[in-house]
């Protein structure tokens, strides 16, 4: 199993500022996944995130908006970047996919202002 | 492509109801096929899983079957119980990656 800490848990925040979201895994783990789950809406990926390379976006995110950084197998950033109130959402940090079990970080609620 | 598509919620039941929570698939390849569960004001985590046609995954008295020829994966529980208010997502796995459905809120009433 894997624990995963998120922070901060909640952010209320001026549009047209950034977001620094941290994910603290207790385990060295070779990928870490972002998720945004938008009010009453399924969780989306946003990125896959590689120790020492750079992260994989999904359809529909780019790197200006949600650069990422992934400096070891423990640690990864998530930065929401000229936020908008379209940006409030629940944001998620995840290990472990394919056909193991996946784990979640408890999530950070943005709202954005 | 790949997509998951679950019944829409809220469900509202009474205690030790039958619950069914129905959720089909579309998918390219074989999919592991995933319940993730969410109680209030905690972080998801896996209820049960099924990585072949015909598995059955089953915990805390939840079951889902992996039916391939329907493409489905219904959570059922035979008597649900106050603690079971969650909101339940059906996922699948599919080249590493989790794609999940909308989530089906549950309330259980005493």
């Amino acid at each position: 199993s894997a624990v995963i800490s998120q922070k901060p848990s909640r952010d209320i925040c001026q549009r047209g500022t950034s977001l620094t979201i941290q994910c603290q895994v207790d385990s060295q783990v070779t990928m870490m996944f972002w998720y945004r789950q938008q009010p009453g809406q399924s969780l989306t990926l946003i990125a896959t995130a590689n120790q020492g390379s750079e992260a994989t976006y999904e359809s529909g995110f780019v790197i200006d908006k949600f650069p990422i950084s992934r400096p070891n197998l423990t640690f990864s950033t998530l930065t929401v970047s000229n936020m908008s109130p379209e940006d409030s959402s629940i944001y998620l940090c995840s290990v472990g996919q394919g056909e193991t079990e996946a784990f979640f970080g408890q999530g950070t609620r943005l709202t954005v202002v | 492509g790949n997509s998951v598509t679950q019944m829409e919620g809220p469900v509202t039941l009474s205690e030790e109801a039958f619950l069914t929570i129905n959720c089909t698939y579309t998918a390219t390849g074989y999919p592991s096929l995933f319940w993730y569960v969410q109680y209030p004001g905690e972080g998801l985590q896996l209820l049960l899983k099924a990585t072949k046609a015909d598995d059955k995954g089953s915990n805390k008295g939840f079951e889902a079957t992996y039916r391939k020829e329907t493409t489905s994966f219904h959570l059922e529980k035979g008597s649900v119980q106050v603690s079971d208010s969650a909101v339940y997502f059906c996922a699948l796995s599919v080249d590493d990656k989790i794609i999940f459905g909308k989530g089906t809120r549950l309330h259980i009433l005493p």
